[in-house]
């Protein structure tokens, strides 16, 4: 079993709807939450980050934690047509996260359809 | 905005070359990291660096070295490339209590 699961889509949704995409870990350890896009032939790019459980808002975007149920979720509102991507979860269990290793999800392919 | 640049954005080499793949930062971040990215394997860290000179492998070391001669400059080594490390290769750095940041990675093909 992978330490963290990410169901890789594809999935496609019209504009303007609310997208949710998801991770599960196994690891309880895991503290620190990041949330990365990935467009088609560029490299990831960090969307936002959360320690611990709680929820963290950014513009259209929402990251939300239950380490009690060792569930991850990225919410978009208002989806556009340039949220079409790949996201990928990643996580560690260090508070010193920047010096530690990542364990990411496989990633998630999103579509948006106008 | 944190910059990390890949040398090349596509590469193709023969079975056995050695080959080099490059990244520069410009943030003057401590740490470094090299992946390689598979369809439905995700992310694999391949070597790591805290320091110029340091290095740590990550999951997936063999078949690769790494050279940190210079803190913004890290460098992946294939010493004998095979067919079976084609793939998309990814820089990243960090810094303390800072996600990692990525380059926008080398499409390697081996023939």
């Amino acid at each position: 079993q992978k330490e963290v699961e990410q169901d890789p889509g594809p999935l496609s949704v019209p504009e303007g709807a609310i997208v949710s995409l998801n991770c599960t870990y196994s690891n309880s350890a895991f503290q620190y939450f990041m949330w990365y896009r990935q467009y088609s032939r560029k490299g990831p790019e960090l969307l936002m980050y959360t320690y611990s459980s709680g929820n963290k808002e950014d513009g259209r975007f929402t990251a939300q934690v239950d380490k009690s149920s060792k569930y991850i979720s990225l919410f978009i509102r208002d989806s556009q047509p340039s949220d079409s991507a790949t996201y990928l979860c990643a996580m560690t269990s260090s508070s010193n996260f920047g010096n530690e290793k990542l364990t990411f999800g496989t990633g998630t392919r999103l579509t948006i359809i106008p | 905005d944190v910059k990390v640049t890949q040398s090349s954005r596509y590469l193709v080499k023969r079975t056995g070359e050695k080959v080099f793949l490059e990244c520069v930062q410009d943030m003057d971040h401590e740490n470094m990291f090299w992946y390689r990215q598979d369809p439905g394997l995700g992310l694999r860290l391949i070597y790591f660096s805290y320091d110029v000179k340091m290095k740590e492998k990550g999951d997936i070391p063999e078949g690769y070295s790494v050279s940190r001669e210079k803190k913004e400059r890290f460098s992946l080594i294939l010493e004998s490339a095979s067919t079976n490390q084609t793939s998309m290769y990814l820089c990243a750095s960090s810094t303390q209590n800072q996600p990692q940041h990525f380059g926008d990675g080398t499409r390697l093909s081996i023939l």
